[in-house]
């Protein structure tokens, strides 16, 4: 199946410091979607991005609906402990068959 | 509350057993998807269903069956020809229309030994 490609894979960070990641696709997508997941529970909606161009903040949290509809950014400003798990983009593939698909994922780590 | 519930959170089965994750939801969704995630892997879909007694299969639905009796529920078995059942189990649902978010349960872990 498509897939969206999520990089880095991991990131292993000093707590205060921003984090950038991005998700691309070889298809344009209408929305992008990213999600956090903490160790053994489900994935949490962070930022949802209809519009290319978009640009939409959560707290410290900040997404980018990239201009060529192909890619979408993720950055956290003065990054915490509890920043820490994993990050998932997501997206309905070009088909439209009513499903989502998800990148594979940026595993981020905080060092107090 | 609403929300997602899936149980159990932790399940242990025998190797050639069949065995039912449950997903409820009270959100009122339409779409309800189930997800398998492997160890420092991504989300595979397995199965999704977009209307009550309609689904279909994903990109891993070989060794899975599901049934979408009613609009709240949305069971998975994991039948004896999966041949790796050991992995985290996620339900979703949605809203009916392209891009909507999907909604997560909390997972249910599923060892086979």
């Amino acid at each position: 199946g498509q897939q969206l490609n999520q990089s880095p894979q991991s990131m292993f960070i000093q707590e205060g410091e921003d984090v950038s990641m991005n998700c691309t696709s070889s298809s344009i997508f209408n929305t992008w979607l990213w999600y956090k997941q903490d160790p053994g529970e489900g994935p949490v909606l962070l930022i949802a991005l209809y519009k290319a161009g978009e640009l939409t903040s959560n707290g410290r949290l900040t997404a980018q609906f990239g201009i060529t509809r192909k890619d979408s950014f993720l950055n956290i400003s003065a990054s915490i402990p509890s920043d820490v798990g994993i990050y998932f983009c997501a997206g309905p593939p070009p088909s439209n068959t009513g499903k989502l698909i998800f990148g594979q994922g940026t595993t981020l780590q905080v060092k107090p | 509350d609403g929300g997602i519930t899936q149980s159990p959170k932790y399940l242990f089965r025998k190797e050639g057993q069949n065995v039912t994750l449950s997903c409820e939801q009270n959100l009122n969704h339409d779409a309800m998807y189930w997800y398998r995630q492997d160890p420092g892997q991504g989300l595979r879909l397995i199965y999704y269903s977009q209307i009550v007694n309609d689904f279909q299969k994903g990109d891993i639905a070989e060794g899975y069956s599901v049934s979408r009796e009613k609009k709240e529920s949305f069971p998975l078995t994991v039948t004896s020809a999966q041949k790796n059942p050991t992995a985290f189990y996620l339900c979703a649902s949605s809203i009916l229309y392209r891009g909507a978010e999907a909604f997560f349960g909390q997972g249910t872990r599923l060892t086979v030994v």
